[in-house]
């Protein structure tokens, strides 16, 4: 079983501050998604990176796929009360189609 | 109509009926899935369809009926469910034949069994 070890899993922070999050599992993944999920709502495809070491910047956020593609970081800079929602990592693997393992999730905070 | 739909959004069933969940997507994918997303638990794919065909079925209960008419519409037919079974069900679609292809879900159906 491909596990996907997310933390924190609860963050709230103040508007302004920096923070990361994790995304971490033992095995190799041929790429690594994040999502953003709203209440009520399915997750909406942040960024998708497929190369070790890779980097990815959207706006105030970057994100990082480890050098040997086993783990993910997602960091934003000088949060937003509209960042505030359920970040989720997926590990790819592909058997025929696109398959994803999701992490438990990170619940994001950003009080004004 | 774009992206991939889901109806209902909500849905309340005793433990004796029958329901079913559609799904409907418009982005020209063949490749389509279920997942569940159960309180303070990671998203679990349940079942996935590559042109038509069901490729994986993850030790998902019998209570569980999925069916896929074309490559744009998936069902999930219910019956006889448990409580622990509420849950929200995400549907979602990709597009085979590519790595790292990505998934867009649809909007889920909350599903509460009473």
């Amino acid at each position: 079983t491909q596990l996907l070890e997310q933390s924190p899993q609860f963050l709230s922070i103040q508007e302004g501050e920096n923070l990361t999050v994790y995304c971490n599992s033992s095995s190799v993944f041929s790429s690594l998604q994040w999502y953003r999920q709203e209440p009520g709502e399915g997750p909406v495809l942040l960024v998708t990176v497929v190369t070790g070491g890779e980097v990815k910047k959207l706006k105030r956020l970057t994100f990082q796929f480890g050098d040997a593609r086993k783990d993910s970081s997602l960091h934003i800079t000088a949060a937003q009360p509209g960042d505030t929602g359920l970040y989720l990592c997926a590990g790819g693997r592909w058997e025929g189609a696109q398959k994803l393992v999701f992490g438990q999730g990170t619940r994001l905070t950003i009080n004004p | 109509e774009t992206g991939v739909t889901q109806t209902p959004r909500h849905l309340v069933m005793g433990m004796t009926n029958k329901k079913s969940l559609k799904c409907e997507q418009h982005l020209g994918h063949n490749a389509m899935y279920w997942y569940k997303q159960s309180a303070k638990k990671p998203l679990e794919l349940m079942f996935v369809y590559n042109f038509k065909e069901q490729t994986e079925n993850n030790s998902v209960p019998s209570r569980f009926s999925p069916e896929c008419p074309n490559s744009s519409h998936l069902f999930l037919h219910l019956h006889t469910l448990q409580p622990e079974d509420s849950a929200l069900y995400l549907c979602a679609s990709s597009q085979t034949g590519a790595l790292n292809t990505e998934a867009f879900f649809g909007q889920g159906t909350r599903l509460t069994v009473v």
